[in-house]
């Protein structure tokens, strides 16, 4: 089983839909998480940090489930500019402090 | 500020040449790591600095690939014998030490091989 696991999609969506992703991790010391952004041949960007209690930035919801081992991105009202694929990050407290991504979900907002 | 800078930002090399990329993290950032990311596919970790500590070299596909990070800051990705499958984007990330900091990345290198 991968240390971290993303449905690779495309999800393919129109203007104005809500849509989710989810992330599954396997180690249970997993300690923080984050959503990456990366535009097509562009370097990852933060989207987001995911906290134990939820978080929210305008459009974007994330959320862990440390019982079930997963965090979720929602994305409320999508844009066009919101195609993009998005990659979940887990850190693991303590060993070398290596972040562990997944491959990324691919999103795709038509008019 | 500035973020993490890299250098070529494109290179197109013979094989069989050396190549040296360039990354200069963002100042104060302790832990420095280098990936690749072919066309296509998620982001394969190569190495991690951190500090003085020796480096996590675990990732390096072949001892064709070596890197250093020399005083605590700039570090340099050295690949000998370039093969085609070298080909990729090479990306350089610079973070706070800690498992709570995100990585900031820099725009990479894209090295051909032909």
């Amino acid at each position: 089983r991968k240390e971290v696991e993303q449905d690779p999609g495309p999800f393919n969506v129109p203007e104005g839909a809500t849509v989710a992703f989810n992330c599954t991790y396997s180690n249970s010391a997993s300690q923080s998480f984050f959503w990456y952004r990366q535009d097509c041949r562009k370097e990852p960007k933060l989207l987001m940090s995911v906290y134990s209690s939820g978080n929210e930035d305008g459009r974007f919801t994330a959320q862990l489930n440390r019982a079930s081992q997963y965090i979720s991105l929602l994305i409320r009202d999508s844009k066009l500019s919101d195609s993009a694929t998005y990659l979940c990050v887990v850190n693991i407290a303590g060993g070398s402090y290596i972040p562990t991504f997944g491959r990324g979900t691919s999103l795709i907002v038509h008019p | 500020g500035a973020g993490v800078s890299q250098s070529p930002s494109n290179k197109v090399t013979e094989k069989g040449k050396d190549v040296e990329l360039r990354c200069d993290p963002i100042s104060g950032h302790t832990a420095l790591y280098w990936y690749r990311q072919s066309l296509g596919q998620g982001l394969e970790f190569l190495i991690y600095f951190q500090g003085n500590s020796a480096p996590d070299k675990s990732g390096l596909p072949s001892d064709r690939f070596s890197a250093e990070r020399t005083g605590g800051s700039v570090s340099t990705l050295t690949i000998q014998r370039t093969q085609q499958e070298d080909s990729a984007v090479y990306l350089c990330a610079s973070k706070q030490r800690g498992s709570s900091y995100e990585q900031y990345f820099g725009p990479g290198t894209r090295l051909t091989v032909t």
